[in-house]
């Protein structure tokens, strides 16, 4: 079956501190791969996708995503947190555009 | 880069009454736009797809007669919540297609039945 995996419900870093969220899926072929982020009460805002070649793609805000296909992954990074960084995350995948699929989401807390 | 509004952002409304949301791309057409139901802290479900000039194909399990869609035009598509209950409050949220084949979400539309 379809799936998207995001295993960290929650996660808490210090400002400044490196930062990374992961993000597994189950397709039967090599998906197209979207990382969002989402501020509370407001919509989505694409950080950066993968659709083929380089495998490590760089996105907005410093965010830089790499997709492992060994290991069906496309986890985020980010080498420096900001406080306003503090936000939801969400992976999406999908063999289309039109066929897209959320995780659960990642709820990022940053600490002074 | 597209914008996407919807309208209202927040609405509360009664037990059984009708509420209407809009979607409209702002600056670009937008033959396929989809729409999804946030719960709180929990991730973003697709409802329905909707195609402009055609009827809008449903996810398994959401009621069609429930959620009305209509993509009247190349820049709007609505959403009407028929006869709301308080389960049906969530956060709805739209997004559009553009030809790039990239979707825009909007700023979604936060609905409290009473």
């Amino acid at each position: 079956a379809q799936s998207v995996t995001q295993p960290d419900i929650h996660i808490t870093v210090s400002e400044g501190a490196s930062l990374e969220l992961r993000c597994n899926y189950s397709y039967g072929a090599t998906p197209y791969l979207f990382w969002y982020v989402q501020s509370p009460g407001q919509g989505l805002q694409l950080l950066l996708k993968y659709f083929s070649g380089d495998t490590l793609v760089q996105g907005i805000k410093g965010f830089e995503a790499e997709f492992k296909r060994s290991q069906s992954s496309f986890n985020l990074r980010k080498p420096s947190v900001h406080w306003s960084d503090a936000a939801e995350y969400f992976c999406a995948v999908g063999v289309g555009v039109n066929d897209m699929r959320f995780g659960a989401g990642t709820r990022l807390t940053v600490k002074p | 880069g597209a914008v996407v509004s919807q309208h209202p952002s927040w609405v509360i409304c009664k037990s059984g009454t009708s509420v209407k949301i809009e979607c409209r791309s702002l600056d670009f057409q937008a033959t396929t736009m989809f729409w999804y139901r946030q719960f709180p802290k929990q991730s973003l479900m697709l409802m329905a797809t909707s195609n402009e000039g055609s009827k809008a194909t449903y996810e398994q399990g959401v009621e069609k007669d429930k959620f009305l869609i209509n993509h009247a035009s190349l820049t709007l598509s609505t959403l009407t919540v028929t006869s709301a209950h308080p389960e049906d409050s969530s956060f709805y949220i739209c997004s559009a297609l553009d030809r790039g084949s990239e979707q825009y979400f909007g700023p979604g539309t936060r609905l409290t039945v009473t």
